[in-house]
């Protein structure tokens, strides 16, 4: 199947700072990908849904001015998690498909706000 | 809108004996079904998925769901579970027009020797 690549893993970084969290479809290109969020013992919640060179469209409740996503190539997606706090500690996944086909997911991203 | 329930939050079962974790699902169009696992602190791993055709479907690992249209259910089984098999085990749906995927709350599977 097709490779979602995320990057970093793991990732700490101090209260009040942001991180770029990046999301890559390695063998195809990706029309829409979407972002997830998953707090400790609960399931995926998505986040936003992101089109190549359009602006990210939001779930209820996320806060857009702080989950920043950028789509800026057919292959790439990134979220930034800007001015970070305990609480946005979590673990991230994206997920990217074409039309018409099954998304494919990358292997997640654990933020841990110190 | 889609919407997927997980019936058990929790099925503890003894090590070899056959296991079913329940899901159902509503939507108004056609779907693609998928089950995934989760191993604590790892992504998630693709166990089956249904996107067309034949309504049983074989997985990794031993495990099978069948996709029953009319009952709008798409449960996972598997004859002989082993401890290896203790984990989260989601249910998830997306419309066959390649939009978002919608996750079920989760089971836990705890496999006891």
């Amino acid at each position: 199947g097709a490779v979602v690549s995320q990057h970093p893993s793991r990732v700490i970084c101090k209260s009040g700072t942001s991180v770029k969290i990046e999301c890559r479809s390695l063998d195809f290109q990706a029309t829409t990908m979407f972002w997830y969020r998953q707090f400790p013992k609960q399931s995926l919640m998505l986040m936003a849904t992101s089109n190549e060179g359009s602006k990210a469209t939001y779930e209820q409740g996320v806060e857009k001015d702080k989950f920043l996503i950028n789509h800026a190539s057919l292959t790439l997606s990134t979220l930034t998690v800007t001015s970070a706090h305990p609480e946005d500690s979590s673990f991230y996944i994206c997920s990217a498909n074409q039309m018409n086909t099954e998304a494919f997911f990358g292997q997640g991203t654990r933020l841990t706000v110190v | 809108a889609q919407s997927v329930t997980q019936l058990d939050s929790q099925v503890p079962v003894f090590e070899e004996a056959p296991v079913e974790l329940r899901c159902n699902y509503s939507s108004s169009v056609s779907v693609y079904l998928f089950w995934y696992v989760q191993y604590p602190n790892q992504g998630l791993q693709l166990l089956l998925k249904y996107l067309s055709g034949s309504t049983l479907v074989k997985g990794i690992n031993g495990f099978e769901a069948e996709f029953n249209k009319s009952q709008t259910s798409f449960h996972l089984r598997k004859p002989s579970v082993h401890i290896s098999d203790t984990a989260e085990y989601f249910c998830a749906v997306s419309h066959t027009g390649g939009f978002k995927t919608i996750f079920g709350a989760g089971t836990r599977l705890f496999v006891k020797a």
